[in-house]
């Protein structure tokens, strides 16, 4: 079982529709959990924490369930600019533990 | 602004050379940074955890005498290929966080490199 697993995707969704995401994780271990995105041929970026409680940044909703180790992220009025893989990130341990990736899901938001 | 500077951001060269790539945390403190591999449509690969002042852990499979990493400093790490093959054309990137849990690590720019 990978330790981090994703919708594989691609998602093409129209200007303004709602997308989600969704993301398990196998070690029940893991204290830290983030979306990052990745343009083609780019470094990825930090899009957001995730924290039990849940956390909104806009437009972009991040929900985890430690429980059913899960973890989701809503993308709501999608753009243009959107258009990007999004990786389901996870930290075992400490900061200075490697993150373990997902493969990421590509979103194409189309015109 | 960028919190973790790479350079170069693309190298061509011929086969047999080496290249070093850069990697710079700019305003925090490093003990550990962390380098990766992107091959075209796949996932970022670890290749090897940076530790300053000690020995680089390398992933299984990733030659340790291939992929020369030192981490002189709290700021910076260098990886270098050497005598690179054009099989080793790849994106590299590297990341560095604070060290502190719940911290998001930031990537470098990455640097892609090509061998002909």
């Amino acid at each position: 079982r990978k330790e981090v697993e994703q919708d594989p995707g691609p998602f093409n969704v129209p200007e303004g529709a709602t997308v989600a995401f969704n993301c398990t994780y196998s070690n029940s271990a893991s204290q830290s959990f983030f979306w990052y995105r990745q343009d083609c041929r780019k470094e990825p970026k930090l899009l957001m924490s995730v924290y039990s409680s849940g956390n909104e940044d806009g437009r972009f909703t991040a929900q985890l369930n430690r429980a059913s180790q899960y973890i989701s992220l809503l993308i709501r009025d999608s753009k243009l600019s959107d258009s990007a893989t999004y990786l389901c990130v996870v930290n075992s341990n400490s900061g200075n533990t490697p993150l373990v990736f997902g493969k990421g899901t590509r979103l194409s938001v189309i015109a | 602004g960028a919190v973790v500077s790479q350079h170069p951001s693309r190298v061509i060269c011929k086969s047999g050379t080496s290249v070093k790539i850069e990697c710079r945390s700019l305003d925090f403190q490093a003990t550990t940074m962390f380098w990766y591999r992107q091959f075209p449509k796949q996932s970022l690969m670890l290749m090897a955890t940076s530790n300053e002042g000690s020995k680089a852990t390398y992933e299984q499979g990733v030659e340790k005498d291939k992929f020369l990493i030192n981490h002189a400093s709290l700021t910076l790490s260098t990886l270098t290929v050497t005598s690179a093959h054009p099989e080793d054309s790849s994106f590299y990137i590297c990341s560095a966080g604070s060290g502190l849990l719940y911290q998001p690590q930031h990537f470098g720019d990455g640097t892609r490199l090509s061998i002909l």
